[in-house]
């Protein structure tokens, strides 16, 4: 069992909103602002698109925003596009002692 | 740009260590906080220990304290992961991961080391 809870699917069509939540503690989630998501296609390596619960590195489009309201924090993704089709994974630090705790992930369908 | 690069593929059996290699080039190891992340097949990303600069030691999570070790070569400029008492359980894809440009999050990755463990 992941230490950070989301829903295992979503699904949208293209040009539709979808949001992905994640749900921790007040241990992770509900006590830092160091919450980053990252997308990983299938056979790849995940790739950052969300840090510090809503920062957007460099390159990463601006359909992509994240946002944080108590222990859940939330990723959402507007103007959906059929290459948004993958899975998801939200992060947390959690502490001196666990350090960093990950999701279970989501995987986006793109109908 | 940092880039990260693996070693390859390795087949192990039960009982066994591993010891998966993560090259850095186009900056210097000691500058980088590495952190290793794995995924068994069709699960999720599970975090299994790296370098807090906080205190300059590397931690370990739980879950793998007593059988992973996490090492660094500055000469080569290249991490290592060692996980020893290697069962079933342990098959998955092993990646290594920093924070160079974020210092909060995992912004570069390398391409992933697949281990199987079978008998």
């Amino acid at each position: 069992q992941s230490a950070l809870t989301q829903p295992a699917s979503v699904s949208g069509s293209p040009g539709q909103s979808i949001t992905i939540s994640c749900t921790g503690t007040s241990s992770d989630v509900g006590s830092y602002n160091l919450v980053s998501w990252y997308q990983q296609h299938p056979g790849k390596a995940p790739k950052l698109m969300i840090y510090e619960v809503s920062k957007r590195p460099s390159g990463v489009s601006n359909r992509f925003s994240g946002s944080k309201s108590g222990n859940t924090a939330s990723l959402t993704i507007s103007g959906l596009q059929a290459e948004d089709e993958a899975d998801y994974y939200c992060c947390s630090y959690a502490g001196s002692s666990t350090f960093w705790v990950f999701g279970g992930g989501t995987k986006l369908t793109v109908l | 740009q940092v880039q990260l690069v693996q070693s390859g593929a390795e087949v192990k059996k039960p009982g066994a260590s591993v010891k998966v290699s993560c090259k850095v080039s186009g900056y210097t190891l000691t500058e980088l906080s590495m952190h290793w992340v794995r995924q068994a097949p069709g699960k999720g990303l599970e975090w299994m220990g790296g370098f807090d600069p906080e205190d300059g030691e590397t931690i370990y999570a739980q879950k793998f304290q007593g059988r992973v070790t996490m090492t660094e070569d500055t000469s080569t400029d290249t991490a290592y992961m060692e996980l020893s008492s290697l069962r079933s359980e342990d098959t998955a894809v092993y990646y290594c991961a920093t924070d160079w440009w974020s210092s909060s999050a995992f912004d570069i990755w390398g391409q992933g080391t697949m281990v199987t463990v079978s008998s």
